[in-house]
C-alpha cells in the first residue's frame, strides 16, 4: 500500500522569504502522479502543482516549484517570495496512474509572518 | 476553469434526520465524482468514488446505507447522511476529474448534527 509523510507538522516563514515543504512517499509502482494542494482557512482545496512521474524535469507553476526525487521518493514544494497569502494547510498527494485513488500526507501548516 | 461547487456550505440537523449535500461540477462534465471527510486538523479521508449511472464504490469502514450517494449527471454527485448521529458531524469535501488526472475540489460542507 501507498504512504505519504509529512514530516513537517507546523512551518513559518516570514514575507518574501523562500519555504521547502517537504514530504515523502512509498510505492513499488512506476507511474504514477504527485500533488501539493493548498487549503486556506477557506477550507477550499486548491491544487498548487503536480508532477507525472515519467517527467524528469521538475514541474514549477510562478513561484511554486518542486524538487522530484524517484529514487529517494522524495516531493518537496519550494515557495518562493512567499506572500501572506500562503498562510494555508498543505497536502502533498500520490496516485497512481489509472486509479483515481488520491492519498493524502497528514499536512504541513505554514504561516507566513509580515 | 475546473470549478467545483457545493451545496449547502454549512448545515445543522437534529439527530436522526437526514442530510443531503450536493456536488456540481460547474465547466466540465466529470464521470467521476469522489467524497471526501475531513475531521478538525487532520488529512481528507476517501469515503467513496461516485460513478455516473453506477453504484458508487465505497472505502473500506465506510456504511454504504449510511452514506446514499447518487451520481445522476455528469455534472451532479449527491450525498446523504442517513439517519444522522453527532458522530457524524464533519467537514464534507467533494472532488471531480474531468479529462485528466486532477481533482479539483468543492468548497466543502460543514455538518453539524446535534
Amino acid at each position: 500500500a501507498q504512504t505519504v509523510t509529512q514530516s513537517q507538522p507546523e512551518m513559518s516563514v516570514q514575507e518574501a522569504e523562500t519555504v521547502t515543504l517537504s514530504c515523502t512517499y512509498d510505492t513499488s509502482e512506476n507511474n504514477y502522479y504527485l500533488f501539493w494542494y493548498k487549503q486556506p482557512p477557506s477550507r477550499q482545496m486548491i491544487l498548487v502543482i503536480r508532477q507525472e512521474a515519467y517527467k524528469q524535469q521538475n514541474a514549477t507553476e510562478n513561484r511554486f516549484s518542486v524538487n522530484f526525487q524517484k529514487a529517494a521518493k522524495s516531493f518537496s514544494l519550494k515557495i518562493s517570495d512567499s506572500q501572506l497569502g500562503d498562510t494555508a494547510m498543505y497536502f502533498c498527494a500520490f496516485m497512481k496512474q489509472d486509479t483515481d485513488k488520491l492519498i493524502f500526507g497528514t499536512g504541513t501548516r505554514l504561516q507566513v509572518f509580515p | 476553469g475546473a470549478v467545483v461547487s457545493q451545496h449547502p456550505s454549512r448545515v445543522i440537523c437534529k439527530s436522526g434526520t437526514s442530510v443531503k449535500i450536493e456536488c456540481r461540477s460547474l465547466d466540465f462534465q466529470a464521470t467521476t465524482m469522489f467524497w471526501y471527510r475531513q475531521f478538525p486538523k487532520k488529512s481528507l479521508m476517501l469515503m467513496a468514488t461516485s460513478n455516473e449511472g453506477s453504484k458508487a464504490t465505497y472505502e473500506q469502514g465506510v456504511e454504504k446505507d449510511k452514506f446514499l450517494i447518487n451520481h445522476a449527471s455528469l455534472t451532479l454527485s449527491t450525498l446523504t447522511v442517513t439517519s444522522a448521529h453527532p458522530e457524524d458531524s464533519s467537514f464534507y469535501i467533494c472532488s471531480a476529474r474531468p479529462d485528466t488526472d486532477t481533482q479539483y475540489f468543492g468548497p466543502g460542507t460543514r455538518l453539524t448534527v446535534l
